[in-house]
């Protein structure tokens, strides 16, 4: 069947460190992925997503990996702030559109 | 804009009532989505509008559970003889065309059953 999942259900930083969050995926066949921050209380926020022809999207201080031959996606935060504080999920868009969400990790970061 | 809102935004009832949950889409998206996310868990997928076509309701965890999407903008997920552990937050998203499109998330209704 298919599922996204992520390695570590917590992770906490220093302020002003980098934080990584990674994700494994099972369907080889997906060809877009897609990375949520949810805070407390709130729906999902996009962040940055990823089409499976490449390997690494940037955005504003978050970089995106995609390493198809390992079925793994990060999410790499540059300069960790306490409003990054949430929990991140990956997500992966199968053929019928569907997104299929992993668990989570939730990033705490320390001031 | 005005992104995807939902209503209403917190929902407690007694098993076995039915209770109407409100999605109103971001204007112009034509594909809208349910999910349930359980207490710290991640969101399984309930049901899915695109356009015209058929609704994918391969999600929707037995009968009780059903949703209209009414002129393709607005949607209500229906849930009938509650049960305590349809207990979660129902979310709801749009996307400007369906599959492989960036699915925007409203805030979600916290249903609690009793």
């Amino acid at each position: 069947g298919e599922s996204v999942g992520l390695h570590l259900p917590t992770l906490s930083v220093q302020e002003g460190d980098n934080s990584i969050i990674n994700c494994a995926y099972s369907n080889s066949a997906s060809d877009y992925f897609i990375w949520y921050k949810q805070e407390s209380g709130k729906g999902p926020q996009f962040i940055i997503d990823i089409r499976s022809n490449m390997d690494k999207r940037q955005g504003q201080r978050v970089t995106v990996l995609l390493n198809k031959t390992v079925k793994h996606l990060s999410l790499q935060i540059a300069a960790t702030q306490p409003g990054d504080s949430a929990v991140y999920f990956c997500a992966e868009v199968n053929q019928g559109g569907k997104l299929i969400f992993g668990q989570g990790t939730e990033l705490s970061v320390k001031p | 804009g005005a992104g995807v809102s939902q209503s209403p935004s917190n929902k407690v009832t007694e098993k076995g009532k039915d209770v109407e949950l409100r999605c109103d889409p971001i204007s112009g998206h034509t594909a809208l989505y349910w999910y349930r996310q359980s207490l710290g868990q991640g969101l399984e997928f309930l049901i899915y509008f695109q356009g015209n076509s058929a609704p994918d309701k391969s999600g929707l965890p037995s009968d009780r559970f059903s949703a209209e999407r009414t002129g393709g903008s607005v949607s209500t997920l229906t849930i009938q003889r509650t049960q305590q552990e349809d207990s979660a937050v129902y979310l709801c998203a749009s996307s400007e065309q369906g599959a492989s499109e960036t699915q925007y998330f409203g805030p979600g209704t916290r249903l609690l059953v009793l």
